[in-house]
């Protein structure tokens, strides 16, 4: 079942400018991950981060994670076209199969 | 990085077919896969754990003789949709995690999902 809520649902931006998306979750994690899927296509793993971190950066992109507000951040800088997507923060459970639960999902529109 | 391979990509049936979709991990042993269904502009819902030499563990609400899953190596899982009708028209996408050995914190890799139209 899904767990998490993004916000915003639908973000549009123009290429230069930064991008931030938020994903709330409800129960204890073991980590939070956030993948990208162009429309039509799997997803992409962006960035892992795990319940005892606070912050990560990956190139232009940096998450956060505050366990105490189950809340995470992806900011995307210096968007490019190519950003376009759709991004979703997962959250891993706790328990042997790591099962993966999605956020409702924020689709970017980057424009040139 | 790890590669999952899915296949087909997109299928056109008519009702009452049933229909295989194959998921491979191509460079990693995968003791476990995911099995999940999108809905357009909706996110992804996991239907069921795949687990090798084992049976699947179905999430609630899926039928287990609807969605039928084998999980015979450690690179193959198949998901058969079995006399599948119009509802059962979506995206499906399978994923993999290598095993999680001495780190818990691994992402899943995904394959490039199956679009399932039926007639």
């Amino acid at each position: 079942s899904q767990q998490g809520e993004e916000d915003p649902q639908a973000l549009s931006i123009q290429e230069g400018e930064n991008a931030t998306m938020n994903c709330s979750y409800k129960t204890s994690i073991n980590n939070l991950q956030w993948y990208r899927q162009n429309s039509g296509r799997g997803l992409v793993h962006l960035i892992l981060i795990r319940s005892n971190e606070r912050e990560k950066h990956s190139g232009r992109l940096r998450v956060t994670l505050d366990t105490s507000k189950k809340s995470s951040s992806l900011l995307i800088t210096a968007s490019r076209a190519a950003d376009t997507a759709s991004y979703f923060c997962a959250t891993a459970s706790l328990g042997l199969s790591r099962q993966l639960t999605f956020g409702s999902g924020t689709q970017l529109t980057v424009l040139p | 990085g790890a590669v999952v391979s899915q296949h087909p990509s997109w299928v056109i049936c008519k009702s009452g077919t049933s229909v295989k979709i194959e998921c491979r991990s191509l460079d990693f042993q995968a003791t476990t896969m995911f099995w999940y269904r999108q809905f357009p502009k909706q996110s992804l819902m996991l239907m069921a754990t795949s687990n090798e030499g084992s049976k699947a563990t179905y999430e609630q609400g899926v039928e287990k003789d609807k969605f039928l899953i084998n999980h015979a190596s450690l690179t193959l899982s198949t998901l058969t949709v079995t006399s599948a009708h119009p509802e059962d028209s979506s995206f499906y996408i399978c994923s993999a995690r290598e095993p999680i050995g001495t780190n818990s914190n691994q992402p899943q890799h995904f394959g490039d999902g199956t679009r399932l139209s039926i007639l």
